[in-house]
């Protein structure tokens, strides 16, 4: 079964710093990716998403990420946090052309931002 | 903008009982997602509904069926309710699946917590 892989259970960091959240995918098949982020009591917010074309993706509230086939990973990056990004960050994949539609989504990663 | 609408919020019901959860998509969207996120866990996707026909099928329970309207708003019922159901229940809402190599985006409401106790 295809599996979507984020190493990371929590990332805490410093405001200001880079940060990088990893996410690996388990084959190289057309996929579509995604990077969802989801806050206390809230539902999933869309951030990015790869579909075709460049494989970097420029994303909200300052968010990019890079789609690297080779290795199948998805990483999403930040140059500078802001307390305001502690959140839940869901990678999710969805294989093309395989039957479904639906994506498939990692564990998720706890970004927790120190003053 | 309107955006998913679910309720109740939040929910508490008792061993073996029944809970209906309901949810009302974005104006116009006619597909409709349910997840299922226990706690520290991913989303895992339980069904979909497209035009008020079951689209796609996921890791739902027997004990669990859910159902499109005519308006388009979908309830999910839960039957003989086990501690291990307690999650935060999603549903998302998209104008059209997006089969084949096509993308409609998913849009999520803020979920219902179910505690069963």
């Amino acid at each position: 079964a295809q599996s979507v892989t984020q190493l990371d259970s929590q990332v805490p960091v410093f405001e200001e710093a880079p940060v990088e959240l990893r996410c690996n995918y388990s084959s190289s098949v057309s996929v579509y990716l995604f990077w969802y982020v989801q806050y206390p009591n809230q539902g999933l917010q869309l951030l990015l998403k790869y579909l075709s074309g460049s494989t970097l993706v420029k994303g909200i509230n300052g968010f990019e990420a890079e789609f690297n086939k080779s290795q199948t990973s998805f990483h999403l990056r930040k140059p500078s946090v802001h307390i305001s990004d502690t959140a839940e960050y869901f990678c999710a994949v969805r294989w093309v052309g395989g039957g479904s539609y639906i994506p498939t989504f990692g564990r998720g990663t706890s970004l927790i931002v120190h003053p | 903008a309107a955006g998913v609408i679910q309720s109740p919020r939040h929910l508490i019901k008792e061993k073996r009982e029944t809970a209906t959860l309901k949810c009302y998509p974005i104006p116009r969207h006619d597909t409709v997602y349910w997840y299922q996120q226990g706690p520290g866990q991913d989303p895992q996707f339980l069904i979909s509904f497209y035009e008020k026909m079951q689209s796609d099928k996921g890791s739902i329970p027997d004990r669990f069926s859910a159902q499109q309207f005519s308006d388009y708003h979908s309830e999910l019922n839960m039957s003989s309710l086990e501690l291990g159901d307690s999650a935060l229940y999603f549903c998302a809402s998209s104008l059209g699946v997006g089969g084949g190599s096509g993308y409609n985006e998913q849009f999520f409401g803020p979920g219902t917590r179910l505690t069963v106790l």
